[in-house]
């Protein structure tokens, strides 16, 4: 089993819908989890952290489920900019032992 | 402040030709990563750096070799290159104890035939 999963999608959604995305990690010693945004032939870029109690940044939400173990980014009213791969991250260790494993991706489309 | 940069973007290997991609920051970061990324395969950890004189081993590090001479370069090596090591090449850094999160320079494209 890969230590950090993610459905590669694509997802197809009109513009305005919501879609959400969900990574599963396997290792409970991870300890900061992460949303990359990755637009075509492009390096990645960080969207924002995962906190445990859950954060928004404008239409961007993602939570974190430690009992569980995976990562969710919800996406409100969908953009046509949006458009993109998205990459979750997760870290183990602290530090010097910080070691960070990212997902293979989920692709979203928003169409017109 | 250009934050992470990377050379070449492109470039084309014969089986057996050796190369360095070269990483460099300007953010003083502590900590720096080579990924490779393949189709389908995500961003996959070659070699990292913890600071000026320090590397180790990721998940993928066979074929490569990498030395931090100064703290703002991260040079990645193929002594000997194998069509298997076309890929995309992203450098990352970080800034160190207590940040987390990671700034890529754009990328090297390599093709080795």
């Amino acid at each position: 089993r890969k230590e950090v999963e993610q459905d590669p999608g694509p997802f197809n959604v009109p513009e305005g819908a919501t879609v959400a995305f969900n990574c599963t990690y396997s290792n409970s010693a991870s300890q900061s989890f992460f949303w990359y945004r990755q637009d075509c032939r492009k390096e990645p870029k960080l969207l924002m952290s995962v906190y445990s109690s859950g954060n928004e940044d404008g239409r961007f939400t993602a939570q974190l489920n430690r009992a569980s173990q995976y990562i969710s980014l919800l996406i409100r009213d969908s953009k046509l900019s949006d458009s993109a791969t998205y990459l979750c991250a997760v870290n183990k260790g602290s530090g010097g032992s910080y070691i960070p494993t990212f997902g293979r991706g989920t692709s979203l489309i928003v169409h017109p | 402040n250009a934050g992470v940069t990377q050379t070449p973007k492109f470039r084309v290997l014969k089986t057996g030709q050796s190369m360095t991609l070269l990483c460099a920051q300007d953010m003083n970061h502590e900590y720096m990563y080579w990924y490779r990324q393949d189709p389908g395969m995500g961003l996959r950890l070659i070699h990292y750096s913890v600071g000026e004189g320090t590397t180790a081993k990721g998940e993928v590090p066979d074929g490569y070799n990498v030395s931090r001479l100064k703290k703002q370069n991260f040079l990645l090596g193929l002594e000997s290159a194998a069509p298997s090591q076309t890929s995309v090449y992203f450098c990352a850094s970080r800034a160190g104890l207590g940040a987390d999160t990671q700034y890529f320079g754009p990328g090297t494209r390599l093709t080795v035939l």
